[in-house]
């Protein structure tokens, strides 16, 4: 099994330019979610899925849309990227949004906005 | 929402040695859970505790909750150079039990 797999690991943006980061999962998840990391810092939600056909603004949405495609994949959209948005972005699943339900990780998108 | 906040921010030991971070929450909470994350690499899940536990054993990870103080621990013993990660505790985002909210993170360093 792959787990969570994402695309593309690295990404150069210009200002304004826009972009969509792709993850998908193969552990028959139902929840699905989108982080992103500044540095020296924790993580903060930006959407996620409970379930499929669910999608639900976590503490950081502004200037992203979410769609989830299917049970599989959940991607993350940047309509018009702002240095404010350079950041590292995980995709995360998990059996349930339960807090007891581990989470499991994607190995990251680097993203630069100039 | 409540975050959890590691502590100490940064803690550098040598191998052999145990390592010890905390974590201390708001509000009340049904679980925690911590996670390592190596330096470039995504979040990978280490234990999970419940609000009704008190410690529970990994390995060489012993993670305690003290609800009272709203606080809890991880111990790792006897260190490897390969402990070193950031380490990040995690709690439930709002108190009915849905979601997590991670901390800022530990970063240790284990030097050989």
């Amino acid at each position: 099994n792959a787990g969570v797999t994402q695309t593309p690991k690295f990404q150069v943006l210009k200002t304004g330019q826009s972009m969509t980061l792709q993850c998908a999962q193969d552990m028959n998840h139902n929840s699905m979610y989108w982080y992103r990391q500044d540095p020296g810092m924790g993580l903060r939600l930006i959407y996620y899925s409970a379930s499929e056909g669910t999608t639900d603004k976590g503490e950081v949405p502004n200037g992203y849309n979410v769609s989830r495609l299917n049970k599989r994949e959940f991607s993350l959209r940047l309509e018009s990227a702002a240095p404010s948005q350079t950041s590292v972005y995980f995709c995360a699943s998990s059996e349930s949004v339960r807090s007891y339900n581990e989470q499991f990780f994607g190995p990251g998108t680097r993203l630069t906005v100039l | 929402s409540q975050q959890g906040e590691e502590d100490p921010q940064a803690l550098s030991i040598q191998e052999g040695e145990n390592a010890t971070m905390n974590c201390s929450y708001k509000t009340s909470i049904n679980n925690l859970q911590w996670y390592r994350q190596n330096s470039g690499r995504g979040l990978v899940h280490l234990i999970l505790i419940r609000s009704n536990e008190r410690e529970k054993h990994s390995g060489r990870l012993r993670v305690t909750l003290d609800t009272s103080k709203k606080s809890s621990s991880l111990l790792i013993t006897a260190s490897r150079a390969a402990d070193t990660a950031s380490y990040f505790c995690a709690t439930d985002f709002e108190t009915s039990g849905s979601r997590l909210t991670f901390g800022e993170g530990t970063q240790l360093t284990v030097n050989p």
